[in-house]
């Protein structure tokens, strides 16, 4: 089954913990995101990779750490130092990174601090 | 700045009427615009890109410059359609794409 897989569908982080979000695809595209939403908020940018060994920050990347060691695999950690993590955030991936590419969405993962 | 503007949280319309979702953005240059959708319990997908003129699921929208906007629209809405919709704008070589807060569009039987 190809596409975009984002794992655990649920996490529960206490607080002053580090947590991380994987995301995995199997698309072959060199371009990953990840998003955070929020009710009332929409889709917010926190970081993006536009190639393997490369990312870049995105609106709201405090908190937040990611790495991109391999082509097909993002992960997003949740760092303490971020004030809200309770959200809903979204892996993403496109071919390449470009304007007319359709970026290809996660499930998400929910997680809640507790 | 580039930004997108989805006036409305919730549209709710009855089935066989004609349904728009607004979307106005802020860009300087051509912009690149696109219009996602999640049902429920589904995950968020591509409904259709300016770039391509096509109608997908009855859905069109046109983009229109100098009113710096980009509605959608179907003429009949029906159950299946209620879903919530982002309109996403690629910001160029110095930006990324951006999303709308999103409008929630209600079809009632």
């Amino acid at each position: 089954d190809g596409g975009i897989t984002q794992s655990p569908k649920y996490l529960f982080r206490k607080e002053g913990q580090n947590v991380t979000l994987s995301c995995e695809q199997n698309l072959n595209h060199d371009a990953m995101y990840w998003y955070r939403q929020d009710p009332g908020q929409g889709l917010r940018l926190i970081y993006y990779s536009q190639i393997v060994n490369d990312f870049q920050k995105g609106d709201i990347a405090e908190g937040y750490s990611v790495s991109r060691e391999k082509k097909e695999s993002f992960p997003l950690t949740v760092t303490s130092a971020q004030k809200n993590p309770t959200a809903f955030y979204l892996c993403a991936s496109s071919i390449n990174w470009g304007g007319s590419t359709e970026a290809f969405f996660g499930q998400g993962t929910r997680l809640t601090v507790v | 700045a580039q930004r997108v503007t989805q006036p409305e949280k919730l549209l709710s319309v009855f089935k066989g009427a004609p349904v728009e979702l607004k979307c106005n953005y802020s860009y300087s240059g051509s912009p690149e615009l696109f219009w996602y959708v999640q049902y429920s319990r589904q995950r968020l997908q591509l409904l259709l890109r300016h770039i391509s003129r096509e109608s997908i699921k009855g859905f069109t929208a046109d983009l229109n410059k100098g009113e710096t906007s980009f509605h959608l629209k179907k003429p009949f809405a029906q159950e299946e359609d209620s879903a919530m919709y982002y309109c996403a704008l690629w910001g160029g070589s110095q930006g990324n794409l951006i999303f709308g807060k999103g409008t929630k569009l209600s079809v009632k039987p």
